[in-house]
């Protein structure tokens, strides 16, 4: 079945460490790539995007996200997370234009 | 500009009692979206509008779920009778156009006893 599929669960790292989250999806042909997060008791926030062109994305937060269409992947990254990083993190794709379909999600814990 | 708003934040309710919750979108925003997030699992789709019209509720448990969007502004979600398994948070999105992304309203937080 096509999906997006976000393979850690639940990630712990201490503050300054390096962060990357992978997300790989099924969906063949075009599809636009997001990375959202949510804050504790917060709504959902767009990180960032991807539709075309620099497959390297910098988004809010000094998050950035790398595109790879032959890995079908697009994981978010960031060099040196702080506790505020905090979060869980959903990666998305619209297949196709369509719906925005959601991976599971990913829960960070940053220690101070 | 103002966000997407819902109310209520929280909903208490028993088996088979009903519950409505509302989201009124970003303005202009033609498509709305209704999402529902069970705890531990990314949203799911429950039903998408394009103005007043339904584009897609193949998601929608239409047995006991229903919604509108009148006037393709405000939206109303309805659950009747409500089961132990619709906990959930469920969360409204509007989007101007696609590919820009969603945004999402706070979210009701839904707790079937």
């Amino acid at each position: 079945a096509q999906s997006v599929s976000q393979h850690n669960h639940h990630v712990i790292l201490s503050e300054a460490a390096s962060l990357e989250l992978g997300c790989n999806y099924s969906y063949g042909g075009t599809v636009n790539l997001f990375w959202y997060v949510q804050y504790p008791g917060q709504h959902l926030q767009l990180l960032l995007k991807y539709f075309s062109g620099d497959p390297l994305v910098k988004g809010i937060k000094g998050f950035e996200a790398e595109f790879i269409k032959s890995k079908f992947s697009f994981n978010l990254r960031k060099p040196s997370v702080q506790w505020s990083d905090t979060a869980e993190y959903f990666c998305a794709v619209t297949p196709g234009f369509q719906k925005l379909v959601f991976g599971t999600g990913t829960r960070l814990l940053v220690s101070p | 500009e103002a966000g997407v708003a819902q109310s209520p934040r929280y909903k208490i309710i028993e088996k088979r009692q009903s519950v409505a919750f509302w989201c009124n979108p970003i303005s202009g925003h033609a498509t709305l979206y209704w999402y529902q997030q069970i705890l531990g699992q990314g949203p799911k789709l429950l039903i998408q509008f394009q103005n007043n019209g339904v584009v897609d509720d193949s998601q929608l448990p239409k047995d006991r779920f229903s919604a509108e969007r009148l006037k393709g502004v405000d939206s109303t979600l309805k659950i009747q009778p409500a089961k132990l398994e619709d906990s959930a948070v469920y969360l409204c999105a509007s989007s101007l156009v696609d590919r820009d992304g969603y945004t999402f309203g706070s979210g009701t937080r839904l707790t079937v006893v």
